[in-house]
């Protein structure tokens, strides 16, 4: 596609459910990146994918948050056992290679309830 | 580590006056420095970056901002604001190593009155 795809747009879902949030990249771009955004709040820093190294998982809040990809393709985040505090728009972002623009997509909005 | 400072929470201003928006940065190295805005409920939209070069940047809606070493700052600036130019601005950072992510501000809104 054009831009980057999330999938979905809005996530309702009941304290210690899991979710999965998916990411389609724009394609031929080798980096991907998951920043989450609370309410009101900037952007953090959770996950980044660059090609096939090893990603850097240094912003992951806890062990229930993980994130695949697979190849220079699709990213999947899935927070395991959600909490209310997980609540937030979770934004993934890719760009062609390092040093250039990062392009974001319209986010997934998690709601737990 | 990198990092980034946007001191303003809030910048008001009047519909056909200029606007700043402060971002000062910290980092190792040459910096990457960018500015995104985010309208209400939608994601990040990309403004204009500084890579290397001219130091004064222009971008899209016609912001610019100017690059200046010495004082580590990366101010956006419109020469005459639009009330359609209300929102959420974010001024970011990385370095042009191999492996490097973007590091955000907290952010600045822009409210600009009729």
């Amino acid at each position: 596609g054009a831009g980057v795809s999330q999938s979905p747009s809005n996530k309702v879902t009941e304290k210690g459910k899991d979710v999965e949030l998916r990411c389609d990249p724009i394609s031929g771009h080798t980096a991907l990146y998951w920043y989450r955004q609370r309410l009101g709040q900037g952007l953090e820093f959770l996950i980044y994918f660059q090609g096939n190294s090893a990603p850097d998982k240094s912003g992951l809040p806890s062990d229930r948050f993980s994130a695949e990809r697979t190849g220079e393709s699709v990213s999947t985040l899935t927070i395991q056992r959600t909490q209310q505090e997980d609540s937030a728009v979770y934004l993934c972002a890719s760009s062609p290679s390092t040093g250039n623009t990062i392009y974001f997509g319209e986010g997934s909005w998690l709601t737990v309830v | 580590a990198q990092s980034v400072a946007q001191p303003e929470d809030q910048v008001n201003v009047a519909e056909g006056n200029p606007l700043t928006v402060k971002c000062t940065y910290s980092v190792s190295g040459n910096p990457y420095l960018f500015w995104y805005v985010q309208y209400p409920n939608r994601g990040l939209q990309f403004l204009l970056k500084y890579i290397t070069g001219d130091n004064l940047v222009k971008g899209s809606y016609g912001f610019e901002a100017e690059f200046n070493k010495s004082q580590t700052s990366f101010h956006l600036k419109k020469p005459s604001a639009l009330v359609s130019d209300s929102a959420l601005y974010f001024c970011a950072v990385r370095v042009p190593s191999g492996y490097s992510t973007l590091t955000f501000g907290k952010g600045t809104m822009l409210l600009v009155s009729p």
